[in-house]
C-alpha cells in the first residue's frame, strides 16, 4: 500500500461526457503529480501541483484541467470526452516539489464509450 | 527519436538468470527512476538515482551521468519479477527546475520457472 489514493477505479462513460478524478496524496506530502497510461501512447505525464500551486505542465490536453486543494487532495477534470481519452490514469505523490521519490496510486481505468 | 529509450522491449528468461535492463536518455536530468508495474497495473517505484549505484533486495540500479545511461539489474531472478519495467527521467531545465517524468516505453519481463 502506497499510502496514495485514487478514486473511483473504475469508470464508464459516454463521449461527451465529464468525469472527475480524485487522488489523496500520502500524509505529509506536498506534491502531486498526474499520468495517463494508454496502450498506444504509454504513460504520459500530465501536470504537477506543488502544495496548491501548479508547478508544471505536461502533455495536458485543454479539455483537460486539474487542481490541488488546501487539503492537499487534487482533482483531475476530463471533459467532452473522446474514445481517444480511454486509459488508466494514475496519481503520485512525493514530499518534494522538484525531484523525490514518488508514491503511486493504484490508478483510476476511464472507458469512455 | 525518443527521449528516454529502454531496451530490450522484450526478455524471456528461466529462473535464477541475472537480468540486465538498459536505459539510455537524452536530456539533461535531476533523476532517474526505475518503476515496476505488474499485470493488473499498479506502478511501484523501485529506485530514484541521481548518481552512483542502488542496491535493494536482489534489484540493483546504476547511473552513468556523463554517458546518459542506466541500468536495472535482478539478481537470482524469479517468476514473481515478470512485470514491466519502466524507466523514467527527470528533465532538468537551465534554470534549475524539473519537469514531471518523462518515461520509456517499458520492458516487459518474464521469467519461466
Amino acid at each position: 500500500d502506497s499510502g496514495v489514493t485514487q478514486t473511483p477505479k473504475h469508470l464508464i462513460t459516454a463521449t461527451g461526457q465529464r468525469v472527475t478524478l480524485r487522488c489523496s496524496p500520502r500524509s505529509g506530502d506536498l506534491s502531486v503529480y498526474w499520468y495517463q497510461q494508454s496502450l498506444d501512447q504509454g504513460l504520459q505525464f500530465l501536470i504537477q501541483y506543488y502544495n496548491g500551486e501548479e508547478r508544471a505542465k505536461g502533455n495536458i490536453l485543454e479539455r483537460f484541467s486539474a487542481q490541488q486543494f488546501p487539503d492537499l487532495h487534487s482533482e483531475l477534470n476530463l471533459s467532452s470526452l473522446e474514445l481517444g481519452d480511454s486509459a488508466l490514469y494514475f496519481c503520485a505523490s512525493s514530499v518534494e516539489g522538484s525531484t523525490g521519490e514518488l508514491f503511486f496510486g493504484e490508478g483510476s481505468r476511464l472507458t469512455v464509450l | 527519436k525518443n527521449e528516454v529509450e529502454q531496451s530490450p522491449q522484450n526478455l524471456t528468461a528461466q529462473e535464477g538468470e541475472f537480468i540486465t535492463i538498459n536505459c539510455s536518455y537524452s536530456v539533461g536530468i535531476s533523476a532517474l527512476h526505475w518503476l515496476q508495474q505488474h499485470p493488473g497495473g499498479g506502478i511501484v517505484s523501485l529506485f530514484m538515482l541521481s548518481s552512483g549505484k542502488k542496491k535493494h533486495g536482489r534489484l540493483i540500479a546504476t547511473i552513468n551521468i556523463q554517458e546518459k545511461h542506466s541500468s536495472l539489474h535482478i539478481t537470482a531472478s524469479h517468476p514473481r519479477d515478470s512485470a514491466v519495467y519502466i524507466c523514467a527521467a527527470h528533465r532538468m531545465y537551465s534554470g534549475g527546475g524539473a519537469d514531471g517524468l518523462t518515461f520509456g516505453k517499458g520492458t516487459h519481463l518474464i521469467i519461466q520457472p
